[in-house]
């Protein structure tokens, strides 16, 4: 069965730093992976996806993320982070055709002055 | 990309009671979904909802408590049923995208009292 694992509940970051989120998956096949963004009080943002190709993945906001088959990981990244990048960020995995989505327990982005 | 709206974005209702949450998408769609978040937690698949036939409910949840419309491409409605605290959550509608992501409505948030 897939699985979705993101290890940290939690991570504070000072403004300006890089910041990296893990994710980590379980799945028998070629996933399709996602990263989304929640703000307080806000719906789902889809931040990036990959399917196939390069494995450095662009995203919106600044945001990358690198697939790493070997070792079942789908780490988010951001150069220089941002207040308003202050929000919990899901990891997700999907089969193809765009059935059942699998989110993991998403990370809450503390950012501080 | 789509826009989805949800109806009510929040409710306060009394346990015993049941709550119709409506979800319109700005273009036709194939399939719609419906997800739970309970407080501080990740996303749980409800149920996929096709236009014209009957839903697919995932494990743990069941037509008779979280029964499902989808007249048309564009429109669905998840109901609540028999609230408990327990049902306290913030239901999320979405829809699949071209590339398999998802976009997500803005929720609705229940408290059940």
């Amino acid at each position: 069965a897939q699985s979705v694992t993101q290890p940290d509940i939690h991570i504070t970051v000072s403004e300006g730093a890089s910041l990296e989120l893990r994710c980590n998956y379980s799945y028998g096949a070629t996933p399709y992976l996602f990263w989304y963004v929640q703000s307080p009080g806000q719906g789902l943002q889809l931040l990036l996806k990959y399917f196939s190709g390069d494995t450095l993945v662009q995203g919106i906001k600044g945001f990358e993320a690198e697939f790493k088959r070997s070792q079942s990981s789908f780490n988010l990244r951001k150069p220089s982070v941002h207040w308003s990048d202050a929000a919990e960020y899901f990891c997700a995995v999907g089969e193809g055709g765009g059935f059942k989505t699998i989110f993991g327990a998403g990370t809450r982005l503390f950012v501080k002055a | 990309s789509a826009v989805i709206s949800q109806k009510p974005s929040r409710d306060i209702c009394q346990r015993g009671t049941s709550l119709t949450i409506q979800c319109q998408v700005d273009s036709q769609v194939t399939m719609m979904f419906w997800y739970r978040q309970q407080p501080g937690q990740s996303l749980t698949l409800i149920a996929t909802a096709n236009q014209g036939s009957e839903a697919t409910y995932e494990s743990g949840f069941v037509i008779d408590k979280f029964p499902i419309s989808r007249p048309n491409l564009t429109f669905s409605t998840l109901t609540v049923s028999n609230m408990s605290p327990e049902d306290s959550s913030i239901y999320l509608c979405s829809v699949d995208g071209q590339g398999n992501e998802q976009y997500f409505g803005p929720g609705t948030r229940l408290t059940v009292t």
